[in-house]
């Protein structure tokens, strides 16, 4: 039971370059959700999607931009990675949104761009 | 908006030690509250949880109680152990929101 899968775990970008993170789940959740964790900031909400073909903005959604093409994989894309953008990325997804919802993650990817 | 606030770490205990994480919160309405875990190179992983006030969610020795009336959900344990060494995030949600997270705390647990 894999549950939550992102690939890469660890990447170096020099400034300006692109790249995907990809996350997978197999538990036919319906959300699926992209945070950053900074050092004294907690985890921040980038994108997250409601379903197949929909995505939203969360709270830090500057930068990023994401695609829910297959109910079990979500996108996170950097079109243009600043120095801003080296943190530790989590995925996670959930059955429900909100009350009461348990969020499963995955093991993150730490992201460095030089 | 809603928010969550945790005690600044990190906290260093001694083996068997008592363990107290405070954590606050700002909601309107009734939202459920959450501790998740977050061991050293992995993901967050599911704590405890608890939906309405005077709940006491519990789990691995852990317990925290949803107090509506100070807006807390703090954690404790009565005997830490060097395993419970880890990040701890306290976090709240509501009807149709993500998860809010405070800024997490770790703590480090020495034999």
């Amino acid at each position: 039971n894999a549950g939550v899968t992102q690939t890469p775990k660890f990447r170096v970008l020099k400034t300006g370059q692109s790249m995907t993170l990809l996350c997978a789940q197999d538990m036919n959740h319906e959300y699926m959700y992209w945070y950053r964790q900074d050092p004294g900031m907690g985890l921040r909400l980038i994108h997250y999607s409601v379903g197949e073909g929909t995505t939203a903005k969360g709270e830090v959604p500057d930068g990023y931009n994401v695609s829910r093409l297959k109910k079990q994989n979500f996108l996170l894309g950097l079109e243009s990675a600043a120095p801003s953008q080296t943190s530790v990325y989590f995925c996670a997804s959930s059955y429900t949104m909100g009350q009461g919802t348990i969020q499963y993650f995955g093991a993150g990817t730490r992201l460095s761009v030089l | 908006g809603n928010s969550v606030t945790q005690m600044e770490g990190p906290v260093t205990l001694s083996e068997e030690a008592f363990l107290t994480i405070n954590c606050t919160y700002t909601a309107t309405g009734y939202p459920s509250l959450f501790w998740y875990v977050q061991y050293p190179g992995e993901g967050l992983q599911l704590l405890l949880k608890a939906t309405k006030a005077d709940d006491k969610g519990s789990n691995k020795g852990f317990e925290a109680t949803y107090r509506k009336e100070t807006t807390s959900f703090h954690l404790e344990k009565g005997s830490v152990q060097v395993s419970d060494s880890a990040v701890y995030f306290c976090a709240l949600t509501q009807a149709g929101t993500a998860l809010i997270f405070g800024k997490g705390t770790t703590l480090s647990v020495s034999s």
